[in-house]
């Protein structure tokens, strides 16, 4: 089974503290997510990559930046934590587009961050 | 601009119905349709991936259709248990290839009552 793990299930930081999220997937996966979840809007991607250093925006990006340098783990960066940035964040990782068909992402059980 | 809605937003029923919660989505331009299930405090867990060119797809006691055409999927689910509760997502990848960009709903809250 493939398994994605995010670092924290809960972590509580203060308002402009630089903050990291890791998630490690051991499934030798290419692409990587990162999403927030909120009560009222759902899933929202952030940022995702489809390769070691590539990374692309999701739909909102604002605030955040991530790093890949390594195939198997996706940082997730909030360069100046702020209060609307207490949420749910969800890591996700699927094979390479196309290599094995259309195949589902593979969540961690989440990271609830608190910003004080 | 794609939007995904899920109609309830809860439901409760009784063990042993056989119920369906229904995705509809704005844009027919998609990959694909994925169905998910988020217990509370977890991550998703992927049930059923439907490609564009699929009517349906079944596992187990669930089965999802796929309407691109008038933008709508259902979720099937047999013979409901209590273990079934749980909040039900759908997402579609929108586009004519994969992207990776999942543009989910907010999600059917169900309760299976034993």
């Amino acid at each position: 089974d493939v398994k994605v793990t995010q670092s924290s299930r809960y972590l509580v930081k203060r308002t402009g503290e630089k903050v990291f999220l890791e998630c490690v997937q051991d499934m030798d996966h290419e692409n990587m997510f990162w999403y927030r979840q909120d009560p009222g809007l759902g899933l929202r991607l952030i940022y995702f990559s489809y390769d070691v250093k590539m990374k692309e925006k999701g739909d909102i990006p604002e605030g955040y930046s991530v790093s890949r340098e390594k195939k198997e783990r996706f940082s997730l960066i909030l360069e100046s934590a702020s209060t609307n940035q207490t949420s749910m964040y969800l890591c996700a990782s699927s094979p390479q587009w196309g290599a094995q068909g259309n195949q589902p992402q593979h969540f961690g059980d989440g990271t609830r961050l608190s910003i004080l | 601009k794609q939007e995904v809605t899920q109609i309830p937003a809860a439901l409760s029923v009784p063990e042993g119905e056989n119920l369906v919660l229904n995705c509809s989505f704005t844009d027919s331009a998609i990959y694909n349709l994925q169905w998910f299930r988020q217990d509370p405090g977890k991550g998703l867990t992927s049930l059923l991936l439907i490609q564009s060119s699929q009517r349906e797809q079944t596992s187990g006691r669930l089965n999802a259709s796929l309407d691109k055409s008038s933008g709508r999927s259902t979720l099937y689910i047999a013979a409901s248990q209590p273990g079934d509760s749980a909040t039900y997502l759908c997402a579609v990848e929108h586009g004519s290839g994969n992207t990776g960009k999942l543009i989910f709903g907010q999600g059917t809250t169900l309760q299976v009552k034993p």
